[in-house]
């Protein structure tokens, strides 16, 4: 069964850190490009970042309202994703999920294809 | 940074209706576009992507169009099941950014 599980969510001062675990089952973790979004309580998705694979030089990237503060990293040997979140600050209360960039094969080549697996989400809070 | 806008932001309609829901990029994306559906308390679900290719086990009632700038997700007969938020993804590029999201509940 292909599984995201996420863990290592909690409470947190503002200012402090946390790092978040995404482990990855039923799937070649080591070939996929894996995501990190966030969804405060009664709002959207927030895309928050995204490592590539190996073959991509682990390529990074996040956004804006994150970067600076927060490094995305993985182990293929322990087909896991980390999310580490420095100065954190209230508004990064919510609930983070793992997911992983899906890639599909048509006219010759693969293409990605959005997001198909998603993890149970962690919550983590920031508050004093 | 290319946005995106969906509308509406909400939306009641009658069981068996058809239902549409727009997204719209500030930037062209090709075809890259996600739909995803998030019923009340539970992960979102990925429908669509690639602008049109219904992922597997989606029901077929659903569907999208759309490339470049404008797109179009329709459910053709609302069931009591597809209450959820809708959002939209464009996923060219970083930072792949969501749409605010369409809340559809039923009339």
């Amino acid at each position: 069964e292909v599984q995201l599980v996420e863990s290592g969510g909690g409470l947190v001062q503002p200012g402090g850190s946390l790092k978040l675990s995404c482990a990855a089952s039923g799937f070649t973790f080591s070939g996929s490009a894996m995501h990190w979004v966030r969804q405060a309580s009664g709002k959207g998705l927030e895309w928050v970042g995204r490592i590539r694979s190996k073959a991509n030089s682990y390529a990074t990237a996040y956004a804006a309202s994150v970067k600076g503060r927060f490094t995305i990293s993985r182990d293929d040997s322990k087909n896991t994703a980390y999310l580490q979140m420095n100065s954190l600050k209230t508004e990064d209360t919510a609930v983070y999920y793992c997911t992983r960039l899906a890639y599909y094969y048509g006219s010759g080549s693969y293409s990605p294809g959005g997001m198909d697996v998603w993890g149970q989400g962690t919550t983590v809070t920031v508050s004093s | 940074d290319i946005q995106m806008t969906q509308s509406p932001s909400s939306l009641s309609a009658s069981v068996g209706d058809r239902v549409t829901i727009t997204c719209r990029a500030s930037q062209g994306i090709s075809n890259y576009l996600a739909w995803y559906q998030q019923k009340p308390g539970k992960v979102p679900k990925l429908l669509i992507y690639a602008a049109s290719t219904l992922q597997s086990g989606v029901p077929s009632r659903f569907s999208g169009s759309g490339s470049g700038t404008d797109f179009t997700l329709t459910i053709s007969s609302l069931q009591p099941e597809d209450v959820a938020t809708y959002y939209c993804q464009k996923y060219n590029s970083a930072p792949l950014t969501f749409g605010q999201g369409t809340k559809l509940e039923i009339k």
